[in-house]
């Protein structure tokens, strides 16, 4: 079955520190992949995507992840952290070729200390 | 540009009862999706609208049912409530192309008693 997990449930960091986060799916075929950013009292908002192509991908806000096919992960990083950051992130999948329902991991909340 | 709007924000509803939640996709997008948000998960995809007919179904029951009106619009319609639906229901709009990014809206944070 198709899934998404995110190993960390809460992590802890101070400003400036770096970031990543795990995301691993578990996809037959084709898979497009997402973060999502939700920050307190906001709604989920798009912080990058891949669909195909560089397995590097750049996002909003300084956030890059990267798609690594042979450990079926694809880890959020930012190099360092700001303390509006704190926010909880949210890996997800897509079968790829469709444009068809999202599968959520449980979420990250990250928590930066000014 | 007005992005994806729900109503209402907040509802209580008691157990058997039925509810309805409301979604207004952002402008341009014709496809709208369905998440449930359960306290400490993530969203769980409930169904997706697209030309006023379910395109694709998550694993929920008949109890969870929808609608699209033609001006894209959505509505989810819950019956017989449980405790176990309370929960924060986000609206997703997007255009059809396969590439294109699913917008969600804030949510209809919905408690049954």
């Amino acid at each position: 079955a198709q899934s998404v997990s995110q190993h960390n449930h809460h992590v802890i960091l101070s400003e400036a520190a770096s970031l990543e986060l795990g995301c691993n799916y578990s996809y037959g075929g084709t898979v497009n992949l997402f973060w999502y950013v939700q920050y307190p009292g906001q709604h989920l908002q798009l912080l990058l995507k891949y669909f195909s192509g560089d397995p590097l991908v750049k996002g909003i806000k300084g956030f890059e992840a990267e798609f690594i096919k042979s450990k079926f992960s694809f880890n959020l990083r930012k190099p360092s952290v700001q303390w509006s950051d704190t926010a909880e992130y949210f890996c997800a999948g897509g079968d790829g070729g469709s444009q068809g329902n999202l599968i959520f991991g449980k979420g990250t909340k990250l928590s930066v200390k000014p | 540009d007005a992005g994806v709007t729900q109503s209402p924000t907040h509802l209580i509803k008691t157990r058997g009862q039925q509810v309805t939640l409301r979604c207004s996709p952002k402008s341009g997008h014709d496809t709208v999706s369905w998440y449930q948000q359960a306290l400490g998960q993530g969203p769980q995809f409930i169904f997706q609208y697209y030309e006023e007919e379910e395109r694709q179904r998550g694993n929920f029951p008949d109890r969870f049912s929808g609608h699209q009106f033609p001006n894209y619009s959505s509505e989810l319609n819950v019956n017989a409530l449980l405790l176990g639906d309370s929960a924060l229901y986000l609206c997703a709009s997007s255009r059809p192309l396969w590439k294109e990014t699913q917008y969600f809206g804030p949510g209809t944070r919905l408690l049954v008693l």
